[in-house]
């Protein structure tokens, strides 16, 4: 069964370093979300995206924060610098466009800014 | 206030009762996810309904739009069932946006 692919699986990084996520959706699926979950609540829309085009980053932290689709296939999230609040688990899921269609979650990218 | 709210938080059961999982919105939605997620940050859709009932195995969800509210049902529960189970809404927008409720704790003992 097709997955979205997600790494690095684990990150460790410190304080005002760059980090970067990556996303590969399931071929075809036009919408990608990127989601930050703390521990113990629910997951946080960062940015959503409709084929390469923006269409949510009203959550995202724009001073550090920066994602792109190029070409509506894959996606980088990216923190710039890293601040210790940052950690967390960085979830991307993709769904088809059309409205009422499932999601499918990759593994995430857990990481921990010392 | 959240736009998705669940109820219980926690939820501790004995090995083959009957569970229920309340989800209650207060937004406009196109569709209801029930999603669970296992130690280690996995989120696997279970079901996405937007009338109705639907059931797999074990597993029943229910929604009733006009009073905003779903239910997650899990018959003989085992302690494989133990995960986090989260409530997320389609918002009726120009485009699909989907919001998360906070999850609820379900640890099934033997």
């Amino acid at each position: 069964e097709a997955e979205v692919a997600q790494s690095p699986r684990y990150k460790i990084t410190e304080k005002s370093q760059a980090v970067a996520f990556w996303c590969d959706p399931i071929s075809g699926h036009a919408t990608l979300y990127w989601y930050r979950q703390i521990l113990g609540q629910g997951p946080e829309l960062l940015v959503q995206f409709q084929d390469e085009s923006v269409v949510d980053d009203s959550q995202l932290p724009k001073d550090r924060f920066s994602a792109e689709r190029l070409k509506g296939v894959d996606s980088t999230l990216k923190i710039q610098p890293a601040e210790l609040g940052d950690s967390a688990m960085y979830l991307c899921a993709s769904s088809p466009t059309g409205g009422n269609e499932k999601l499918f979650f990759g593994s995430g990218t857990q990481l921990s800014v010392l | 206030k959240n736009e998705v709210e669940q109820s219980p938080q926690n939820l501790t059961a004995q090995e083959g009762e009957f569970i229920t999982i309340n989800c209650s919105y207060s937004v406009g939605i196109s569709a209801l996810h029930w999603l669970q997620q296992h130690p280690g940050g996995g989120i696997v859709s279970l079901f996405m309904l937007s009338s109705g009932k639907k059931k797999h195995g074990r597993l029943i969800a229910t929604i009733n739009i006009q009073e905003k509210h779903s239910s997650l049902h899990i018959t003989a529960s085992h302690p494989r069932d133990s995960a986090v189970y989260i409530c997320a809404v389609k918002k009726k927008t120009s485009y699909d946006k989907v919001i998360f409720g906070p999850g609820t704790s379900l640890s099934v003992i033997p």
